[in-house]
């Protein structure tokens, strides 16, 4: 079975800061990654997703994580955040063996402060 | 194209009432699941359909059923409703059985309300 931690319930972060959302997983099979972004009130879309290859990618709005086997890590990242990157994160994985079943974490909100 | 669509996008029930909830996939996707998201709280995953039948239940009980229709769309029922169902209910399709299947898409959700 998998699960995932996310390490922050909340980050805090000055406007044009560099912001780290960290997130650990844990599965005895080879997994797809994911980060999913919640705006308020809306539902989840997909920022990006780790599936195989470069073990860092990036989404088209700036962030970028990367895949550490070693430390089952898939910390989310972004140099220069914005008042409009305000929302709830999601760390998500599932099993690469074709099941469609996502394991989410708790979320991060992430706060932008002026 | 439109996306994962849910209905109703509101619903307020009472207690010991049964609640469906509706939800029709991306054209041409076959797999559909469920989800629970409690305030503050990551999406729980209830159920996964796919070419209409059941291919995973999570830890949830006996009142919560689903099912799929010919034309790929879903609906998940609860019965007999606690406070504690009260959350938003998330729908996801995706191309499961294609040669990649690589994204789950998410609709907007149904917020469900148990007073």
């Amino acid at each position: 079975a998998q699960s995932v931690t996310q390490l922050d319930s909340q980050v805090p972060v000055f406007e044009e800061a560099p912001v780290e959302l960290r997130c650990n997983y844990s599965s005895s099979v080879s997994v797809y990654l994911f980060w999913y972004v919640q705006y308020p009130n809306q539902g989840l879309q997909l920022l990006l997703k780790y599936l195989s290859g470069s073990t860092l990618v990036e989404s088209i709005n700036g962030f970028e994580a990367e895949f550490n086997k070693s430390q089952t890590s898939f910390h989310l990242r972004k140099p220069s955040v914005h008042i409009s990157d305000t929302a709830e994160y999601f760390c998500a994985v599932s099993d690469a063996l074709g099941d469609d079943k996502i394991i989410f974490g708790k979320g991060t909100r992430l706060h932008i402060l002026p | 194209d439109a996306g994962v669509t849910q209905s109703p996008t509101h619903l307020i029930k009472t207690r010991g009432q049964q609640v469906t909830l509706r939800c029709s996939p991306i054209s041409g996707h076959k797999s559909v699941s469920w989800y629970q998201q409690v305030l503050g709280q990551g999406p729980q995953f209830i159920f996964q359909y796919y070419e209409k039948e059941e291919r995973g239940r999570g830890n949830f009980p006996d009142r919560f059923s689903a099912r799929q229709f010919p034309n790929y769309s879903s609906e998940l029922n609860v019965n007999a409703l606690l406070l504690g169902d009260s959350a938003l209910y998330l729908c996801a399709s995706s191309n499961l059985g294609m040669v990649i299947n690589t994204e789950a898409f998410f609709g907007q959700g149904t917020r469900l309300t148990v007073v």
